[in-house]
């Protein structure tokens, strides 16, 4: 079946412990990409991927790291999780020609960050 | 910068026509695309216009009008299932490769 898949899909954490949130797609997609979503404010972009190796900061990048090592794997990192950073996460992927308008979304990570 | 511009919330009556509004405000502009999202789960693709017209896909449309930069997306013989939230979102010539999201419309469809 043809799928992102995101783990873990519910994790609360305390104020500074450094933590990844991975991502895999068996779509063989060349393009990625992060959001997290907060109430009233839609979906926020926080990271892209073009390709391997290939990563660009989104309209929210500040305080998540990112890494493209395999073209099916674009994990997320946050570093030093702040409160603010409480939010539901979304990784995607697409088809090279129907880079970002047409994305396919896993199904989510919910972070609790205390 | 760039805006987008959709209603909070819509509600109607199952059986029902119901037309979701965006317009958008942008320095440079490729397409707009239309996403479904149920309560909690993943957003799902519906629809892509890059070009001025209108795109039909079963029970729903999608509209689109570069001058007036603005966008619709029609949703036809309502169901109890279209109860969700629907995300307009823009691909810019400027950064042809992210997707920027309104904030979302909740349809509400009632028996």
């Amino acid at each position: 079946e043809a799928q992102v898949t995101q783990n873990p899909r519910y994790l609360i954490t305390v104020t500074g412990k450094k933590l990844t949130v991975t991502c895999s797609q068996n779509m063989n997609h060349e393009y990625m990409s992060w959001y997290r979503q907060d109430p009233g404010l839609g979906l926020r972009q926080i990271y892209y991927s073009m390709n391997v190796e290939v990563t660009d900061k989104g309209d929210v990048p500040e305080g998540y790291k990112v890494s493209r090592k395999e073209k099916r794997n674009f994990p997320l990192i946050l570093e030093s999780p702040s409160p603010n950073q409480t939010s539901l996460y979304f990784c995607a992927s697409s088809p090279g020609d129907r880079a970002s308008y047409e994305q396919y979304f896993g199904p989510g990570t919910r972070l609790t960050v205390t | 910068g760039q805006s987008l511009e959709q209603p909070s919330e819509v509600t109607a009556v199952e059986g029902a026509i119901v037309q979701i509004n965006c317009t958008y405000q942008t320095s440079g502009f490729y397409g707009l695309s239309w996403y479904q999202q149920h309560d909690g789960g993943a957003p799902t693709f519906l629809s892509y216009n890059a070009l001025d017209g209108l795109e039909e896909t079963g029970r729903f449309s999608s509209f689109l009008s570069r001058s007036d930069s603005y966008g619709y997306l029609l949703l036809q013989e309502l169901q109890m299932k279209d109860s969700a939230s629907y995300f307009c979102a823009v691909r810019l010539s400027g950064s042809a490769r992210q997707l920027t999201f309104g904030s979302g419309t909740q349809l509400t469809v009632l028996p």
